[in-house]
């Protein structure tokens, strides 16, 4: 069955520093989300992405936070200074279909942030 | 915005009970709604949806029902098993936007 794959599945990294996380989503999905977990907390959104370009973000995408479609399969996201609030599981998904038929969305396994 | 509330926070069940999770949502724009389950250090795996045309829907034994004049929806896990032990989650959304709002999960535990 087509999976979305992440990785790293785990990174530690001082605080301040970049970090870019990375995704492959199911190869004929055509929209593309970011959600993050912190530890025993809700899944939040933090972006969604279609057509090479952000469709919609929420107020934790700020502007330490971007994304890229670099090539034709990878889906990243990038951290330009990471704070310990960041620490968290960050969940790469994708969908087929868009607005307005409706979005099923399969994530991956996560990739887990911890800055220290 | 879009605001979930998911009831309850833990439930304990015994082997063969039925399990049930409420969630109750604000906008009354979101027409889908998805549950997932997550098993420890994994991703949300969706498991049902039902989208707001619909009043209920049933696959083996797992069913949703959605209420959208009472915008309230619920997940129903009949026969429970030892393995339907993790954290659920449901959410809703609106189609003509990107994103989906999640509850806070719940994590059921069903005993052996």
């Amino acid at each position: 069955e087509p999976e979305v794959t992440q990785t790293p599945s785990h990174q530690v990294t001082q605080m301040g520093q970049e970090v870019i996380l990375r995704c492959v989503p199911i190869s004929n999905h055509l929209y593309f989300y970011w959600y993050r977990q912190i530890l025993g907390q809700k899944v939040e959104f933090l972006v969604s992405f279609y057509n090479n370009e952000i469709s919609e973000k929420s107020e934790i995408f700020d502007d330490q936070f971007s994304v890229e479609r670099p090539d034709g399969s990878n889906f990243t996201l990038k951290i330009r200074s990471t704070k310990l609030e960041d620490s968290a599981m960050y969940f790469c998904a994708s969908s087929d279909q868009g607005p307005p038929s409706g979005n099923t969305i399969y994530f991956g396994e996560g990739s887990w942030l911890t800055v220290v | 915005g879009e605001n979930v509330e998911q009831h309850p926070s833990t439930l304990s069940v015994q082997e063969g009970d039925s399990a049930v999770i409420k969630c109750t949502y604000s906008d009354s724009a979101s027409n889908y709604f998805p549950w997932y389950k997550q098993e420890l250090g994994k991703g949300p795996q969706l498991i049902i949806d039902i989208r707001s045309n619909v009043g209920e829907k049933k696959d083996q034994r797992i069913a949703v029902t959605l209420n959208k004049t009472a915008k309230h929806f619920s997940l129903h896990i009949t026969e429970t098993q030892p393995e339907d032990s993790a954290v659920y989650f449901c959410a809703a959304s609106n189609t003509n936007a990107g994103k989906s709002t999640f509850g806070d999960g719940t994590t059921l535990t069903v005993k052996p």
